[in-house]
């Protein structure tokens, strides 16, 4: 099946430092993916959507410069969160969906971040 | 936008079955699913359901969608300890130039007693 890959798992860093995390498709090409937070015992909040060769499209309140979306590759998306603070401290998971007939949407298993 | 509601906590007895709700708004949307994530863990795609279709079954499971009420539920039959877990409701649209976001639900507990 489609497997979605995050590293790392988890990350722990000092404030004002920055953090890249990487969402791969394993066994699949993914010509978008998407990057979501969730915070405790919240739900999931759409950040951005992934486009392979172009331009991340943000969602309103989330802050383009903050949170970097580069996707490199039809296998490959990356997202830096720079400048850190203890409020970006969350769990980060990316999806993707394979194939063009694919409606199904498979989801990495989650970077947490803690920023000190 | 969308709007998605769930239940936020069920408790259940192992081998009974637990069925979780949800309701939502965009009856455009094409696509419904239902994710498990189980504690510090990512999401399992569990099932879903096209727009057109009123069930689904998978072994355990049974996804029922009532179109004119924009209701959505899933069943799981003989419940066991591992199915604790959160369940997210998500509803999301197809696009031929690619795929769309999913908007989740705020996710519903179950707790299996056992």
């Amino acid at each position: 099946g489609a497997v979605v890959s995050q590293h790392p798992s988890w990350v722990i860093c000092k404030s004002g430092t920055s953090v890249k995390i990487e969402c791969r498709s394993l066994d699949f090409q993914a010509t978008t993916m998407f990057w979501y937070r969730q915070f405790p015992k919240q739900s999931l909040m759409l950040m951005a959507t992934s486009n392979e060769g172009s331009k991340a499209t943000y969602e309103q309140g989330v802050e383009k410069d903050k949170f970097l979306i580069n996707h490199a590759s039809l296998t490959l998306s990356t997202l830096t969160v720079t400048s850190a603070h203890p409020e970006d401290s969350s769990f980060y998971i990316c999806s993707a969906s394979p194939g063009p007939r694919q409606e199904t949407q498979y989801f990495g298993p989650g970077t947490r971040l803690l920023v000190l | 936008g969308e709007d998605v509601e769930q239940s936020l906590f069920l408790s259940v007895r192992e081998g009974d079955s637990s069925v979780i709700n949800c309701t939502y708004t965009d009856s455009s949307s094409t696509y419904l699913y239902w994710y498990k994530q189980e504690p510090g863990a990512g999401l399992q795609l569990l099932t879903y359901i096209f727009s057109n279709m009123d069930m689904k079954q998978d072994q355990r499971l049974t996804v029922l969608l009532n179109k004119k009420d924009k209701h959505l539920s899933l069943r799981i039959a003989d419940t066991q300890t591992g199915d604790s877990a959160i369940y997210f409701c998500a509803g999301g649209r197809g696009g031929a130039t690619g795929r769309r976001a999913l908007t989740f639900g705020s996710g519903t507990r179950l707790q299996v007693q056992p």
